[in-house]
């Protein structure tokens, strides 16, 4: 079976500009995270999907951010009116249940740089 | 509050050399899982071990080992005649197994030398 797959892989914007992550979870795992990881540093949770649903959106930097899941499995993230500051490797992992429980499976990521 | 500290931020070795990652935790749960991941400079994040707080036999798999005690609140991970392979940044995390979020430590970048 695929993994956790990830788009783009790399992403270059301008300062001010919209840009919408994809992450594609394993197949039949009802869990889904978002982390950021900024260059050397350990990760950042940013948003847990439970299904559909997402129970706590409180990890999310600011109200630029947002994210949704559909069909309980593909996942966005938007950023939007990019910052410099949001440059960073955008981390997407998926489980069979809670992360505290079950191990996640990571995508290779999003390297977003904001220029 | 929960906490993970992995003091080592950086290490570097000599290929065949053992090695042991630190990795200190808190919490105040008595029911607790410990986890090791494991990212390559490919980036991508690995699962290595969970480990849950009733549990404090140590767990070897291959050239991998790790010591889980619970009177100093360390669960150290060991690699033995470490290769070129094992470099890599190693990541520490705890959950109480009802929260959705696990706590990471700021990891360890391990560096093996040829």
């Amino acid at each position: 079976g695929a993994g956790v797959s990830q788009s783009p892989s790399n992403k270059v914007t301008e300062k001010g500009k919209d840009v919408e992550l994809r992450c594609d979870p394993i197949s039949g795992h009802t869990a889904l995270y978002w982390y950021r990881q900024s260059l050397g540093q350990g990760l950042e949770f940013l948003i847990y999907f439970q299904g559909n649903s997402a129970p706590d959106k409180s990890g999310l930097p600011s109200d630029r951010f947002s994210a949704e899941r559909t069909g309980g499995s593909v996942s966005t993230l938007t950023i939007q009116r990019t910052q410099q500051e949001d440059s960073a490797v955008y981390l997407c992992a998926s489980s069979r249940g809670l992360a505290g429980l079950y191990e996640q499976y990571f995508g290779p990521g999003t390297r977003l740089t904001v220029t | 509050a929960q906490k993970v500290t992995q003091a080592q931020t950086e290490i570097s070795v000599v290929e065949k050399e053992d090695v042991t990652l630190d990795c200190v935790y808190e919490t105040r749960d008595t029911t607790y899982y410990l986890f090791w991941y494991k990212q390559p400079p490919s980036g991508e994040l690995v699962f290595l071990i969970r480990r849950n707080s009733f549990d404090e036999q140590n767990e070897i798999s291959g050239r991998y080992s790790w010591n889980f005690q619970k009177s100093t609140s360390s669960f150290n991970f060991t690699i033995t005649a470490s290769q070129v392979v094992d470099s890599a940044v190693y990541f520490c995390a705890l959950s109480d197994g009802s929260n959705y979020q696990l706590i990471w430590g700021a990891g360890t970048k391990l560096i093996i030398k040829p």
